[in-house]
């Protein structure tokens, strides 16, 4: 069982729709990302949090907008999506930034654009 | 800029042995990781190296040599549920991980 939970598996959504993905870590950990995961390409990093607080956007669209409550949850809103947003969303936390310790990642969100 | 190269994709037999390697080029170094994932999955951590040399966990290993560069995965008694793909992630000096495409690996018995 993971430690890192994300929510829903899939999404099936029209490009003009308005969604959620959400994602939540049961391991106490201090840093949490998101990830864009399409074929065949490297992992994409979106946004980083720590502590709640937003260190990094990696120049996203406006149209990928995160939310971090707390330590443990971590939301990333869609909304007017393009025909190249389709992939596997991942969710994924670390004891903290700026130590060299693993990512736990979530099973993801397959993002299906119709 | 900053770089990371691995096979795209790989086929070994059940029971043999295989090695994935990874070339990389960072800005700053912190340590590679390599990482397994299962086709829908998530990535799992398979393990860390920081210094020159082997790092053996029962029928993995992960090599690394900073000065080239360079690391290699080895698979031993290869199982069929190996089959997978296979992620190298350098990290920078900003402790920022680097993913390379993943090399898919195929098993067949």
């Amino acid at each position: 069982e993971t430690g890192v939970t994300q929510t829903p598996r899939h999404l099936v959504m029209g490009m003009t729709n308005k969604k959620s993905l959400k994602c939540e870590q049961h391991l106490g950990h201090n840093a949490m990302y998101w990830y864009k995961q399409s074929a065949k390409k490297p992992l994409e990093l979106m946004f980083v949090y720590s502590l709640e607080e937003r260190v990094e956007n990696n120049s996203v669209p406006s149209r990928f907008s995160p939310e971090c409550p707390n330590s443990s949850h971590l939301f990333l809103h869609l909304h007017t999506l393009q025909p190249e947003d389709p992939a596997l969303y991942l969710c994924a936390s670390s004891q903290d930034l700026d130590v060299n310790t693993e990512a736990f990642f979530g099973q993801g969100t397959r993002l299906t654009v119709v | 800029g900053q770089n990371i190269d691995q096979p795209t994709e790989m086929t070994a037999t059940e029971g043999a042995i295989v090695q994935i390697n990874c070339t990389y080029q960072t800005s700053g170094f912190n340590g590679l990781f390599w990482y397994q994932q299962h086709a829908g999955e998530a990535p799992t951590f398979l393990s860390y190296n920081v210094l020159d040399g082997l790092e053996e966990k029962g029928r993995f290993s992960s090599f690394l040599s900073r000065s080239k560069g360079y690391s290699y995965l080895l698979l031993k008694e290869l199982q069929m549920k190996d089959s997978a793909s296979y992620l190298c992630a350098p990290m920078d000096s900003n402790y920022q991980l680097i993913w390379g495409a993943g090399t898919k690996l195929i098993i067949k018995p």
